[in-house]
């Protein structure tokens, strides 16, 4: 079955720079990979997404880079602001589930 | 709009009580999931239904835990002889359609503290 590890668990960055979560899967058959944010207190909201036709995606300040060769995805946020911190999560399909990797804590400093 | 509501936000009972959680999805949504979320940890995924039926139930950790949809709109989650081990976040999503993976509509959540 689907394995989805992600790294980091924790990732401090100061406002106005860029972070950077990356994610791997172990299922050559995961063909949708979305990103979740998740604030305290609430649950997960989509955020973007990619499907395995295309390499790369963005919306705005946010961009997926999908690689199905080395089987890694990343999250990329550019322009940090406050309202960016909370948990982040990738996950990835399989048998019409979703796997979920265990999260990144992702902390904006003024 | 109204999202995907779920009941109680909060319970604690004591450990062998037994518990139910509801989740009512957003109107239309034929497809709803139940996942667990501890702390520190992704989602995991329980049961999910299409309509009324459980379409795939992989996810029950055992057979203290079972879900309804009588009607394919509310679900309830029901979990027997609760455990300290049951303690966790419990999460109901819901979507259009499962056909095509896509966006989940998730509630805030049902934290359930077993004592």
């Amino acid at each position: 079955g689907e394995n989805v590890e992600q790294h980091p668990s924790t990732l401090s960055v100061q406002e106005g720079d860029s972070a950077v979560i990356k994610c791997t899967y172990s299922d050559s058959a995961s063909n949708y990979f979305p990103w979740y944010k998740q604030e305290l207190g609430k649950g997960p909201q989509l955020i973007i997404d990619i499907r395995s036709n295309v390499g790369e995606k963005k919306d705005q300040r946010i961009a997926v880079t999908l690689n199905k060769t080395a089987k890694h995805f990343s999250l990329h946020i550019t322009e940090t602001q406050p309202e960016d911190s909370a948990v982040y999560f990738c996950a990835g399909d399989s048998n019409y589930q979703l796997i979920w990797g265990a999260g990144t804590k992702l902390i904006i400093k003024p | 709009g109204a999202g995907v509501s779920q009941t109680p936000s909060n319970k604690v009972t004591e450990k062998g009580k037994y518990v139910e959680l509801r989740c009512d999805p957003i109107s239309g949504h034929t497809a709803l999931y139940w996942y667990r979320q501890s702390l520190g940890q992704g989602p995991e995924f329980l049961i999910y239904f299409q309509g009324t039926g459980a379409a795939d139930d992989s996810g029950l950790p055992n057979d203290r835990f079972f879900a309804v949809r009588p009607e394919g709109s509310v679900s309830t989650l029901k979990i027997q002889r609760t455990e300290r081990g049951d303690s966790a976040v419990y999460l109901c999503a819901s979507s259009p359609d499962r056909e095509n993976t896509g966006e989940l509509f998730f509630g805030e959540g049902s934290r359930l503290t077993v004592l």
